[in-house]
């Protein structure tokens, strides 16, 4: 069974700081692992995925984040916030070429930019 | 954005009533998944159809159904509406076997 855990439900960092949201998955197979942003009243957006390629993974807006299988996380991070940035943050885990395609996500991280 | 379009963009609905939700793929997608997501939570896999046909279901009911038409698009339809439907209903489109998926902007439905 796939499962994401996602710790601190809200963040908060002032404009300039560094990001990091964190995502720890369960999985019984090498697992393909995403993270999606939502701005207030809009679907999931993608911002970056692994895809057992390289283990660091760039994305969109200056966000990465990078595979670590010893420590089953996959961690969001940005090296300085932006208040576009303020959003809600889901990591996801999928198996591939499992019944459905699904996609388990986990609850969100709401991230808060103070100026 | 996506091109994954869905409609209606919010609705209200009396529980008990049935309510039809609409999707329609990114350009070169045939496979669509649903998904419901309740207010402060992650989203929540339904269903996925592809060659018109259910391809994989979540935890969710009978009363949950769905179709795919020739042309990909989708349709959600929900019977016997109770409170706890109240939700963001997200449509995603992939290329079938493709590992990623994309969303639209979602149907908000509040059931009353």
């Amino acid at each position: 069974a796939q499962s994401v855990t996602q710790l601190g439900s809200h963040v908060s960092v002032s404009e300039g700081a560094l990001v990091l949201l964190r995502c720890n998955y369960s999985s019984s197979v090498p697992p393909y692992l995403f993270w999606y942003v939502q701005y207030p009243n809009q679907g999931l957006q993608l911002l970056l995925k692994y895809t057992s390629a390289a283990t660091l993974v760039k994305g969109i807006n200056g966000f990465e984040a990078e595979f670590k299988k010893s420590e089953t996380s996959f961690h969001l991070t940005k090296p300085s916030a932006h208040m576009s940035d303020a959003a809600e943050y889901f990591c996801a885990v999928n198996v591939p070429n499992s019944p459905g395609n699904q996609f388990y996500f986990g609850t969100g991280t709401s991230l808060t930019v103070i100026p | 954005e996506t091109g994954v379009t869905q409609s209606p963009t919010h609705l209200i609905k009396t529980r008990g009533q049935q309510v039809t939700l609409r999707c329609s793929s990114q350009s070169g997608h045939n496979t669509v998944s649903w998904y419901q997501q309740a207010l402060g939570q992650g989203p929540q896999f339904i269903f996925q159809y592809y060659r018109e046909e259910e391809n994989g279901r979540g935890n969710f009911p009978p009363r949950f159904s769905g179709l795919q038409f020739p042309n990909y698009s989708s349709e959600l339809n929900v019977n016997a509406l109770e409170l706890d439907d109240s939700a963001l209903y997200l449509c995603a489109s992939s290329p079938h076997g493709g590992n990623t998926i994309y969303f639209g902007e979602g149907s908000w439905l509040t059931v009353v």
